[in-house]
């Protein structure tokens, strides 16, 4: 079965950091690029980062650059979202999702909840 | 950034009627390889996003064929010929031509 598991999320403090993990199955994740989704709660999704399959590409919503890191390791099957420096507003459930070749996100993962307040 | 609007934000709809969901962009969404990377999202009520359309008007795998998409360039619609109870939830298109990635508002889709 194709599947996206996340994992990290949890409260913390403003200024605080947080490393979120998503472990993939059931197909070959070292060819898909992934992508980071968050849904500030009752509010719509917002992308947040994508990493090509070998890593070579990385880009950024404006919203967390210079804030956020994606990163992958292929032969553990994860992707990561490092998250530093985190506001109120980065309160969200993250979702990592797959992209495949024709452009669409067609596997997502369940979610994990970021919430930071003091 | 490409800007994506979807109208209407809320539609009631009586079971068994259609609906339709326009989406409009910024900017043209036909990438230099030719293709138009506009997708439609379904979010069920404390679910994850699921994959509808690609490409405009491709049917993900195991997609009713009650959904359907069309359009091109900046204008693009999702319709569902019958609505059934279980289509309730909030419909998102999104780009994927141009980073950055940008989703609409989202459509809240509802039973009368």
């Amino acid at each position: 079965e194709v599947q996206l598991v996340e994992s990290g999320g949890g409260l913390v403090k403003p200024g605080g950091s947080l490393r979120l993990s998503c472990a993939a199955s059931g197909f070959t994740f070292s060819s898909y690029s992934m992508n980071w989704v968050r849904q500030a709660p009752g509010k719509g999704l917002e992308w947040v980062s994508s990493i090509s399959s070998s890593s070579s590409y990385i880009y950024y919503a404006d919203s967390v650059k210079g804030r956020f890191t994606i990163s992958r390791d292929n032969a553990k099957n994860s992707l990561y979202l490092q998250m530093n420096s985190l506001r109120a507003e980065d309160t969200a459930v993250y979702y990592c999702a797959r992209e495949n070749l024709l452009g669409g996100m067609d596997v997502w993962g369940q979610g994990t909840t970021v919430t930071v307040s003091s | 950034d490409i800007v994506m609007t979807q109208t209407p934000l809320s539609s009631p709809v009586t079971l068994g009627q259609p609906a339709s969901i326009s989406c409009r962009s910024s900017q043209s969404l036909v990438h230099s390889d030719g293709n138009t990377y506009l997708s439609w999202l379904q979010q069920r009520p404390g679910q994850p996003p699921r994959l509808l359309i690609y490409k405009i008007s491709n049917r993900f795998s195991g997609v009713p064929d009650r959904f359907s998409g069309s359009g091109a360039g900046t204008d693009f619609t999702l319709k569902i010929s019958r609505v059934e109870a279980e289509d309730v939830g909030v419909y998102y298109c999104m780009q994927a031509t141009q980073f950055l990635y940008t989703f609409g508002q989202g459509t809240k889709l509802e039973i009368k």
